[in-house]
C-alpha cells in the first residue's frame, strides 16, 4: 500500500538551531502535501499546505520565515524549522494526497518527528 | 470555516465493554470526507475510515463500527467488544470538497480499556 516516509522520527536540537524535516511519499505522486503540528495532549493543526513546484499556503498563525516549506519534487516535502526555540517543541507530522481522483485521493500520514528544542 | 467536536476528552472501560466515541462536525461544504484515526503512544496516526457526504450507510469492520448521520452532523465510532490493545487517543477529522486533504481535527478522546 501507500507509504509516506518521514524523517527523522525523532531530534533533539539546541535553541538556536535549525531543523530539517523530510516527508517522502515512496511509492506514488504527491503533488500536495500537508504539514501538522501537535502539541503535548492536543490535536493536530494544519500548518501549511504544500504543492509541487510552487508556495506553500500557510494557516493563519504560521510565520512562514520560520517553517520554510519547500516541495521540489512530486514525492518530496521538507519543513524546515529555523532558529529553533523551546516552544518549537513538538510532534510533526506530514500527509500526502495521491494524485488520482482529485477530490477524494487518499490521504497518507507519515509517522512523524518528535522534536525537542534544548 | 469547519469544525469538529469530540466532547468525550476521556473514556475508561473494562476490556470487553462496548464503547461510543463521539464526533460532531461543522461544515457549509455540500461535499465533504468524515475520518477516524487512531493514535497509539508512538504517535503515528492509523486511518481507520474516511466518509463521504453523499454515503449515510453505516459500516462495520470487525469489533469497529461507525454510524454517520447528516442529520445531527455526527460520526460516531463504537468498538465493540473492548480489548487493551485498543488504548490510545481517536481523532475524528473533517475535509472539504472545495479544500479536500486540508483536515480539522476534533479534540481528540483519550481511550483507556482496562484488563
Amino acid at each position: 500500500g501507500a507509504v509516506v516516509s518521514q524523517h527523522p522520527s525523532w531530534v533533539i536540537c539546541k535553541s538556536g538551531t535549525s531543523v530539517k524535516i523530510e516527508c517522502r511519499s515512496l511509492d506514488f505522486q504527491a503533488t500536495t502535501m500537508f504539514w501538522y503540528r501537535q502539541f503535548p495532549k492536543q490535536s493536530l493543526m494544519l500548518m501549511a499546505t504544500s504543492n509541487e513546484g510552487s508556495k506553500a499556503t500557510y494557516e493563519q498563525g504560521v510565520e512562514k520565515d520560520k517553517f520554510l516549506i519547500n516541495h521540489a519534487s512530486l514525492t518530496l516535502s521538507t519543513l524546515t524549522v529555523t532558529s529553533a526555540h523551546p516552544e518549537d517543541s513538538s510532534f510533526y507530522i506530514c500527509s500526502a494526497r495521491t494524485v488520482g481522483q482529485a477530490l477524494s485521493g487518499a490521504l497518507h500520514f507519515g509517522n512523524g518527528t518528535r522534536l525537542t528544542v534544548t | 470555516a469547519q469544525k469538529v467536536t469530540q466532547a468525550q476528552t476521556e473514556i475508561s472501560v473494562v476490556e470487553k465493554e462496548d464503547v461510543t466515541l463521539d464526533c460532531v462536525y461543522e461544515t457549509r461544504d455540500t461535499t465533504y470526507y468524515l475520518f477516524w484515526y487512531k493514535q497509539p503512544p508512538s504517535g503515528e496516526l492509523v486511518f481507520l475510515i474516511r466518509r463521504n457526504s453523499f454515503d449515510e450507510q453505516n459500516e462495520i469492520s470487525g469489533r469497529y463500527s461507525w454510524n454517520f448521520q447528516k442529520s445531527t452532523s455526527s460520526f460516531n465510532f463504537t468498538i465493540t467488544a473492548s480489548q487493551v490493545v485498543d488504548s490510545a487517543v481517536y481523532f475524528c477529522a473533517l475535509t472539504g470538497g472545495t479544500s479536500y486533504g486540508k483536515l480539522t481535527f476534533g479534540q481528540g478522546t483519550i481511550l483507556t480499556v482496562h484488563p
